[in-house]
Protein backbone atom coordinates (compact mmCIF):
# COMPACT_ATOMS: atom_id res chain seq x y z
CA UNK A 1 0.00 0.00 0.00
CA UNK A 2 1.77 3.33 -1.44
CA UNK A 3 2.01 5.44 1.61
CA UNK A 4 3.22 8.40 -0.62
CA UNK A 5 2.09 8.76 -4.25
CA UNK A 6 3.78 11.12 -6.84
CA UNK A 7 1.78 10.56 -9.64
CA UNK A 8 3.54 12.71 -12.20
CA UNK A 9 6.29 10.68 -13.34
CA UNK A 10 7.86 12.82 -15.36
CA UNK A 11 7.97 16.69 -16.21
CA UNK A 12 9.88 19.21 -18.75
CA UNK A 13 10.37 23.11 -17.60
CA UNK A 14 12.29 25.41 -19.95
CA UNK A 15 14.96 27.22 -17.77
CA UNK A 16 14.36 29.55 -16.19
CA UNK A 17 10.61 28.82 -15.51
CA UNK A 18 9.14 27.30 -12.19
CA UNK A 19 9.36 23.71 -11.86
CA UNK A 20 6.34 22.44 -9.78
CA UNK A 21 6.56 18.82 -8.15
CA UNK A 22 4.12 17.28 -6.14
CA UNK A 23 3.44 15.02 -4.04
CA UNK A 24 0.36 13.26 -2.14
CA UNK A 25 0.36 11.45 1.74
CA UNK A 26 -2.29 9.06 2.25
CA UNK A 27 -1.61 9.50 6.55
CA UNK A 28 -3.10 12.89 8.45
CA UNK A 29 -0.98 11.53 11.15
CA UNK A 30 2.49 12.44 9.06
CA UNK A 31 4.15 15.20 10.35
CA UNK A 32 7.35 15.19 8.82
CA UNK A 33 7.98 16.40 5.27
CA UNK A 34 11.25 15.82 2.99
CA UNK A 35 12.21 16.25 -0.92
CA UNK A 36 15.09 14.59 -2.42
CA UNK A 37 17.10 15.04 -5.83
CA UNK A 38 18.65 12.26 -7.22
CA UNK A 39 21.35 11.59 -10.02
CA UNK A 40 21.35 8.37 -11.85
CA UNK A 41 23.39 5.60 -10.09
CA UNK A 42 23.74 7.96 -6.87
CA UNK A 43 22.67 8.07 -3.38
CA UNK A 44 19.81 10.54 -3.43
CA UNK A 45 20.50 14.30 -1.54
CA UNK A 46 18.28 16.10 0.82
CA UNK A 47 17.35 18.79 -0.77
CA UNK A 48 14.46 20.50 2.17
CA UNK A 49 12.24 19.99 4.75
CA UNK A 50 9.00 21.18 6.35
CA UNK A 51 7.39 20.07 9.21
CA UNK A 52 3.20 19.77 9.64
CA UNK A 53 3.50 23.37 11.89
CA UNK A 54 4.55 24.81 8.71
CA UNK A 55 2.94 25.44 5.30
CA UNK A 56 5.61 26.46 3.83
CA UNK A 57 9.96 26.73 3.79
CA UNK A 58 11.92 27.97 1.72
CA UNK A 59 16.05 27.98 0.77
CA UNK A 60 17.10 29.47 -2.05
CA UNK A 61 15.65 28.60 -5.25
CA UNK A 62 13.58 25.98 -3.93
CA UNK A 63 10.41 26.23 -1.48
CA UNK A 64 8.03 23.63 -0.50
CA UNK A 65 4.76 23.83 0.90
CA UNK A 66 2.67 21.66 2.68
CA UNK A 67 -1.40 21.63 2.75
CA UNK A 68 -2.33 19.80 5.66
CA UNK A 69 -6.33 19.49 4.64
CA UNK A 70 -5.30 17.81 1.44
CA UNK A 71 -2.38 15.65 2.30
CA UNK A 72 -0.28 17.30 -0.27
CA UNK A 73 2.89 18.81 -0.91
CA UNK A 74 4.88 20.15 -3.68
CA UNK A 75 8.52 21.31 -4.52
CA UNK A 76 8.71 25.17 -6.61
CA UNK A 77 11.96 25.33 -7.90
CA UNK A 78 12.51 29.04 -9.17
CA UNK A 79 14.36 29.93 -11.73
CA UNK A 80 15.19 26.24 -12.75
CA UNK A 81 18.44 25.39 -14.82
CA UNK A 82 19.59 22.68 -16.55
CA UNK A 83 21.56 21.36 -13.37
CA UNK A 84 18.31 20.68 -11.70
CA UNK A 85 17.19 18.03 -14.31
CA UNK A 86 17.41 14.63 -11.82
CA UNK A 87 14.69 12.63 -10.64
CA UNK A 88 13.28 13.92 -6.92
CA UNK A 89 11.42 12.00 -4.48
CA UNK A 90 9.04 13.03 -2.03
CA UNK A 91 9.44 11.47 1.64
CA UNK A 92 7.37 11.14 4.83
CA UNK A 93 8.47 10.18 8.21
CA UNK A 94 6.13 7.39 9.56
CA UNK A 95 4.10 8.03 12.27
CA UNK A 96 6.42 5.76 14.70
CA UNK A 97 9.27 8.82 14.05
CA UNK A 98 11.98 6.21 12.47
CA UNK A 99 10.55 4.85 9.34
CA UNK A 100 11.21 7.37 6.01
CA UNK A 101 8.66 6.38 2.95
CA UNK A 102 9.59 7.37 -0.24
CA UNK A 103 7.11 8.44 -3.54
CA UNK A 104 8.00 6.51 -6.69
CA UNK A 105 9.73 9.73 -7.88
CA UNK A 106 9.20 12.77 -10.67
CA UNK A 107 11.78 13.06 -13.45
CA UNK A 108 12.38 16.74 -14.00
CA UNK A 109 14.21 18.17 -17.46
CA UNK A 110 15.14 21.29 -17.72
CA UNK A 111 15.61 22.24 -21.10
CA UNK A 112 18.13 24.73 -21.59
CA UNK B 1 31.52 15.99 9.43
CA UNK B 2 29.79 12.82 9.09
CA UNK B 3 30.32 10.22 6.29
CA UNK B 4 28.39 7.36 5.11
CA UNK B 5 30.37 4.35 3.08
CA UNK B 6 28.61 1.03 1.11
CA UNK B 7 30.48 -1.10 -1.01
CA UNK B 8 31.02 -2.45 -3.29
CA UNK B 9 29.24 -0.30 -6.21
CA UNK B 10 28.74 -2.83 -8.49
CA UNK B 11 28.02 -7.02 -7.77
CA UNK B 12 26.96 -9.08 -10.64
CA UNK B 13 26.10 -12.53 -8.60
CA UNK B 14 24.41 -16.04 -10.05
CA UNK B 15 20.75 -16.71 -8.58
CA UNK B 16 21.27 -18.92 -5.64
CA UNK B 17 24.27 -17.80 -4.49
CA UNK B 18 24.60 -15.32 -0.97
CA UNK B 19 24.73 -11.80 -0.51
CA UNK B 20 26.80 -9.48 1.76
CA UNK B 21 26.40 -5.52 1.47
CA UNK B 22 28.42 -3.44 4.04
CA UNK B 23 27.49 -0.23 4.70
CA UNK B 24 29.80 2.13 7.65
CA UNK B 25 28.76 5.93 9.53
CA UNK B 26 31.73 7.96 10.20
CA UNK B 27 31.62 10.98 12.91
CA UNK B 28 28.73 10.14 14.49
CA UNK B 29 27.56 8.01 17.41
CA UNK B 30 24.49 5.93 17.73
CA UNK B 31 22.63 7.02 14.73
CA UNK B 32 19.68 5.13 12.75
CA UNK B 33 20.52 3.08 9.50
CA UNK B 34 18.11 2.40 6.93
CA UNK B 35 18.55 -0.09 3.99
CA UNK B 36 16.73 1.01 0.91
CA UNK B 37 16.51 -0.66 -3.08
CA UNK B 38 15.14 0.79 -5.84
CA UNK B 39 14.31 -1.60 -8.79
CA UNK B 40 13.80 -0.71 -12.27
CA UNK B 41 11.47 2.36 -12.59
CA UNK B 42 10.16 2.41 -9.35
CA UNK B 43 10.41 3.93 -6.24
CA UNK B 44 12.13 3.96 -3.03
CA UNK B 45 11.59 0.41 -0.89
CA UNK B 46 12.15 0.30 2.61
CA UNK B 47 13.84 -2.47 3.68
CA UNK B 48 15.31 -2.70 7.37
CA UNK B 49 15.96 -0.17 9.63
CA UNK B 50 17.87 -0.05 13.05
CA UNK B 51 17.56 2.23 16.30
CA UNK B 52 20.44 0.48 17.67
CA UNK B 53 22.67 -2.53 17.46
CA UNK B 54 20.66 -5.98 17.55
CA UNK B 55 17.50 -3.90 17.25
CA UNK B 56 15.90 -4.58 13.66
CA UNK B 57 12.69 -3.61 12.11
CA UNK B 58 11.92 -5.20 8.77
CA UNK B 59 9.73 -3.37 6.79
CA UNK B 60 9.17 -6.26 4.12
CA UNK B 61 8.98 -10.21 4.85
CA UNK B 62 11.54 -11.34 1.57
CA UNK B 63 14.85 -12.97 0.95
CA UNK B 64 16.85 -10.57 3.02
CA UNK B 65 18.26 -10.00 5.97
CA UNK B 66 20.33 -7.53 8.12
CA UNK B 67 22.52 -7.04 10.76
CA UNK B 68 23.87 -4.48 13.00
CA UNK B 69 27.33 -5.89 14.69
CA UNK B 70 28.36 -2.61 15.33
CA UNK B 71 27.00 1.01 16.56
CA UNK B 72 27.82 2.44 12.79
CA UNK B 73 28.09 -0.53 10.75
CA UNK B 74 24.92 -1.91 9.09
CA UNK B 75 25.18 -5.15 6.79
CA UNK B 76 22.87 -6.92 4.37
CA UNK B 77 22.73 -10.18 3.75
CA UNK B 78 21.09 -13.22 1.95
CA UNK B 79 21.45 -16.93 1.63
CA UNK B 80 20.40 -17.71 -2.04
CA UNK B 81 19.72 -14.52 -4.34
CA UNK B 82 16.89 -14.77 -6.66
CA UNK B 83 15.92 -12.54 -9.86
CA UNK B 84 13.82 -10.59 -8.19
CA UNK B 85 16.79 -9.24 -5.67
CA UNK B 86 17.96 -7.44 -8.67
CA UNK B 87 17.88 -3.92 -7.89
CA UNK B 88 19.89 -0.59 -6.61
CA UNK B 89 20.28 -0.89 -2.64
CA UNK B 90 21.19 2.29 -0.66
CA UNK B 91 21.99 2.62 2.83
CA UNK B 92 21.16 5.78 4.88
CA UNK B 93 21.28 7.18 8.49
CA UNK B 94 19.82 9.51 10.56
CA UNK B 95 20.02 11.10 13.58
CA UNK B 96 17.26 9.83 16.42
CA UNK B 97 15.40 12.93 16.24
CA UNK B 98 13.41 14.11 13.38
CA UNK B 99 16.25 14.62 11.03
CA UNK B 100 16.77 14.25 7.46
CA UNK B 101 18.44 10.87 6.06
CA UNK B 102 21.56 10.80 4.52
CA UNK B 103 21.97 8.19 1.79
CA UNK B 104 25.29 6.49 0.26
CA UNK B 105 26.32 5.79 -3.06
CA UNK B 106 24.41 2.78 -3.35
CA UNK B 107 25.45 -0.40 -4.94
CA UNK B 108 23.79 -2.19 -8.20
CA UNK B 109 22.98 -5.45 -7.57
CA UNK B 110 22.56 -8.18 -11.08
CA UNK B 111 21.39 -11.44 -10.54
CA UNK B 112 21.75 -13.77 -13.20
Amino acid sequence: DQQVKQNSPSLSVQEGRISILNCDYTNSMFDYFLWYKKYPAEGPTFLISISSIKDKNEDGRFTVFLNKSAKHLSLHIVPSQPGDSAVYFCAVLGITGNQFYFGTGTSLTVIP
Amino acid sequence: SQTIHQWPATLVQPVGSPLSLECTVEGTSNPNLYWYRQAAGRGLQLLFYSIGIDQISSEVPQNLSASRPQDRQFILSSKKLLLSDSGFYLCAWSRQARTPLHFGNGTRLTVT
